[in-house]
């Protein structure tokens, strides 16, 4: 089945530090990647879509500035927390979309991000 | 490992019937979370359910968790076009297991 992987999986890092997650479909092709974080004991959200070779398209409330996603190959999105801040502790998860037909989402494993 | 089936797997009603849809844990879930998922878009949140017995409802849609904590139902009366999706069920994995997802109910709604 279709497999999409995550790094770091989890990343510790300083406030005002800038931390860049990998977001990798490894045996199919994703034109659209999704972007969740979830806080703990908390649903997920989706935070944006990224379509490749365009700009992401980013839910109310998600700063694009401070969350920048890439999308430069059918393989590949990046999502870059700029600046973090304590409060952007999070579960962050990609999903990719399959064109099958289904509309079927497979989910990365998540990167823990926790920032002191 | 925790598993999350839902049924039916596809579902067409005519616009304004209601119509109920089923999501069953292998284990006890501790948060169940309601998802919809339209063409091309992200998974959108619809409602979380914490306790046993729990019933929430947001407009037409009214989720239920059972005393067991081990079902769930998603209720949708007098179903619109714009219910059509796709409806997936969630759970938590525990610890760093990622997170467990039904294989989704597809909804049609016919004029």
């Amino acid at each position: 089945g279709a497999v999409v992987s995550q790094h770091p999986s989890r990343v510790i890092c300083k406030s005002g530090t800038s931390v860049k997650i990998e977001c990798r479909s490894l045996d199919f092709q994703a034109t659209t990647m999704f972007w969740y974080r979830q806080f703990p004991k908390q649903s997920l959200m989706l935070m944006a879509t990224s379509n490749e070779g365009s700009k992401a398209t980013y839910e109310q409330g998600v700063e694009k500035d401070k969350f920048l996603i890439n999308h430069a190959s059918l393989t590949l999105s990046t999502l870059t927390v700029t600046s973090a801040h304590p409060e952007d502790s999070s579960f962050y998860i990609c999903s990719a979309r399959i064109l099958d037909g289904l509309e079927t989402q497979y989910f990365g494993p998540g990167t823990r991000l926790l920032v002191l | 490992s925790q598993e999350l089936e839902q049924s039916p797997q596809s579902l067409i009603v005519q616009e304004g019937k209601n119509l109920t849809i089923n999501c069953t844990s292998s284990k006890t879930l501790y948060g169940l979370y309601w998802y919809k998922q339209k063409y091309g878009e992200g998974l959108i949140f619809l409602m979380m359910l914490q306790k046993g017995g729990e019933e929430k409802s947001h407009e037409k849609i009214t989720a239920k968790l059972d005393e067991k904590k081990q079902q769930s139902s998603l209720h949708i009366t007098a179903s619109q076009p714009s219910h059509a999706g796709i409806y997936l069920c969630g759970a938590d994995g525990s610890g760093n297991t990622p997170l467990v997802f039904g294989k989704g109910t597809r909804l049609s709604v016919i004029a």
